[in-house]
């Protein structure tokens, strides 16, 4: 275990569905980054939160909604989601600053049906 | 904004043999260059990084290399095992600034018996 939790590990829905992605970290960590891996795009880089405040969204759509409550917790809500946005998403956590060593959840797999 | 390209996408070495993996980067504001391990079915865990105030760094069989002026940094795998059969993923990041790991696209080494 790397201090990164994610739920669910599974994710079945379809297109009309809205489900939410939840990511935990005990790290004491105060950024938190979601990524989707994908053949295509291994690990692409789709937020970052910095102390709770957005400081990236890599042109990801808007039927992706990240929300973080506080620098422990990371959210992505799903809504009338694509076929093409099955894929592994994964959670990252690190300290801003010096060490930033990643660590990385085991992951949700989206199945978009 | 940052860029990080990989070669090769596929790597298939002879056990024992050594492996090089290498990476460019496009912003020259890069400091930190961390390079990630991921098994089959698990998540990526980082396996050596390398800050750029430094050329060099070795840790047992891996070792990594950087130059800032190309903007080009290499892992090299010697005396390679079976249990190094992965995918590999160099990354690059701006340490006190927006913090973004930017990631590869991933090089699949294959050691073969």
């Amino acid at each position: 275990e790397t201090g990164v939790t994610q739920t669910p590990r599974h994710l079945v829905m379809g297109m009309t569905n809205k489900k939410s992605l939840k990511c935990e970290q005990h790290l004491g960590h105060n950024a938190m980054y979601w990524y989707k891996q994908s053949a295509k795009k291994p690990l692409e880089l789709m937020f970052v939160y910095n102390f709770k405040e957005q400081t990236e969204n890599n042109s990801v759509p808007s039927r992706f909604s990240p929300e973080c409550p506080n620098s422990s917790h990371l959210f992505l809500h799903l809504h009338t989601l694509q076929p093409e946005d099955s894929a592994l998403y994964l959670c990252a956590s690190s300290s801003r600053g010096r060490d930033t060593e990643a660590f990385f959840g085991q992951g949700t797999r989206l199945t978009v049906v | 904004g940052e860029n990080v390209e990989q070669h090769p996408s596929t790597l298939s070495v002879q056990e024992g043999d050594s492996a090089v993996i290498k990476c460019t980067y496009s912003d020259s504001a890069s400091n930190y260059f961390p390079w990630y391990k991921q098994e089959l079915g698990k998540r990526p865990q980082l396996i050596i990084d390398i800050r750029s105030n430094v050329g060099e760094k070795k840790d047992q069989r891996i070792a990594v290399t950087l130059n800032k002026t190309a903007k080009h940094f290499s892992l090299h795998i010697t005396e390679t095992q079976p249990e190094d059969s992965a995918v590999y993923f160099c990354a690059a990041s701006i340490t006190n600034r927006d913090d973004k790991i930017i990631f590869g696209k991933g090089t699949r080494l294959h050691i073969l018996p």
